[in-house]
């Protein structure tokens, strides 16, 4: 296990239309986040998991988004009537739990493109 | 809420020159801070984290400092090389469980 892997890493949409994303995290990390960065600009927080719980979310994150994690292992980020403005790229982090020092290990990234 | 800034938002510099890069952060309460690089169209790459006790930490030719009660971060990079050409974000982490990022400063190094 080498890392935080997702896919697609592109995906280009029309508007309207139901996109759903992969991560799979690194296998001994229990938390799994969703981080949504547009272009010129930093990461921005969407929701985290520990484990398969859903502990956090964002105001970003609209009733058009969901997140799941089932069993504890990878995760779907799912967007609903996609908008342009949910063109963006949608980063997945891992890591262990808080009293670990190792910080975030981010994924490459899935590009989306809304037109 | 948190907020982080990071000053510049771009850079070019010759080839072998030193470079301090300043991230700065608005809640001193912070667990700790992280600094990462990432390529164009890439994902982020962590490069240093510092724990909230501690006050620098260092990997090859990187050093990052953190004065909490300044609410400051810098990274400084020794002896650029065309490859360090990058974005380079600084994110603070509270309590919680969420990173708050910078807007990242974009580093040219010139052959």
């Amino acid at each position: 296990d080498t890392g935080v892997s997702q896919d697609p890493r592109h995906k280009i949409t029309k508007r309207g239309q139901n996109v759903t994303f992969r991560c799979d995290p690194i296998s001994e990390h229990n938390r799994l986040y969703w981080y949504r960065q547009t272009l010129g600009q930093g990461p921005e927080f969407l929701t985290y998991f520990q484990n398969e719980a859903q502990l956090e979310k964002s105001r970003l994150l609209s009733d058009r988004f969901s997140a799941e994690r089932p069993k504890g292992s990878f995760s779907t980020l799912e967007i609903q009537r996609t908008e342009q403005g949910d063109s963006a790229m949608y980063l997945c982090a891992s890591s262990f739990k808080i009293d670990k020092p190792y910080g975030y290990t981010f994924g490459s990234g899935t590009r989306l493109t809304v037109v | 809420k948190q907020e982080v800034t990071q000053i510049p938002a771009a850079l070019s510099v010759p080839e072998g020159e030193n470079l301090v890069l300043n991230c700065s952060f608005t809640d001193s309460a912070i667990y700790n801070l992280q600094w990462f690089r990432q390529d164009p169209g890439k994902g982020l790459t962590s490069l240093l984290l510092i724990q909230s006790s501690q006050r620098e930490q260092t990997s090859g030719r990187l050093n990052a400092s953190l004065d909490k009660s300044s609410g400051r971060s810098t990274l400084y990079i020794a002896a650029s090389q065309p490859g360090d050409s990058a974005t380079y974000l600084c994110a603070a982490r509270m309590a919680g469980n969420m990173l708050t990022f910078g807007g990242g400063t974009r580093l040219m190094v010139k052959p």
